[in-house]
């Protein structure tokens, strides 16, 4: 089974900062997703990898096969970026079919 | 172009009643996934669902629980007989092929008073 880590739990940080987002995990995967969750809200996938680095707009992933980690960046952080911030693994192939979940990142970004 | 749809989105129930939580994939994907987050706590995987098919329920309670996704119509979640511990937040998510990004809906809150 695995076990997904974040880091921190909770990020306090001012409006422009720049922030990162640790995921580590325990077992080989075929591919892992970043997700965003607002209070109360519904969840929207920010970003699917398996191997290297994505970019869209202010928000950066990459993720280190060998080394079982991904980090999350944001870049120009703003207050509406304020959310908890989810790392998932998908097994491989053969394996469990569902995600496995981090306990998520809650940020506050204030203005 | 509508993505994930749930309904409803909030639900209400008295213990022993029968919940029951829909689930319409994004068009042209016949993969369905249940996620339950609790309270105070993580996501965790309940069943993946083909068309007509049950692939995966390896994180469904054994009891009282039970999901279809039939040939017509969205996927369901059936609850039967709740407890105040099936309070809970309840997502469903979408993909087109078995290991292609998952797209989430909003969810539904379940409420067992």
């Amino acid at each position: 089974k695995n076990e997904v880590e974040q880091s921190p739990q909770n990020l306090t940080a001012q409006e422009g900062e720049f922030i990162t987002i640790n995921c580590s995990y325990s077992v080989g995967i075929s591919a892992l997703h970043w997700l965003q969750q607002h209070p109360g809200g519904g969840i929207v996938s920010l970003f699917m990898l398996s191997s290297g680095k994505k970019k869209h707009g202010r928000l950066i992933a990459t993720i280190n096969i060998q080394e079982k980690h991904s980090s999350l960046h944001i870049t120009a952080s703003h207050p509406r970026d304020s959310a908890v911030y989810i790392c998932a693994v998908r097994s491989p192939r053969g394996g469990a079919d569902g995600l496995t979940f981090g306990k998520g990142t809650h940020l506050i970004i204030q203005p | 172009n509508a993505g994930v749809m749930q309904n409803p989105r909030h639900l209400v129930r008295r213990r022993g009643q029968e919940a029951r939580l829909r689930c319409s994939p994004m068009k042209g994907h016949s993969h369905v996934y249940w996620y339950r987050q609790l309270p105070e706590e993580g996501l965790k995987f309940m069943v993946y669902l083909q068309k007509e098919n049950i692939i995966d329920e390896s994180g469904m309670p054994k009891e009282r629980f039970s999901a279809e996704f039939p040939k017509e119509g969205p996927s369901i979640l059936r609850i039967q007989q709740v407890v105040r511990g099936d309070s809970a937040a309840y997502f469903c998510a979408s993909s087109g092929q078995r290991e292609a990004e998952q797209y989430f809906g909003p969810g539904t809150r379940l409420t067992v008073t």
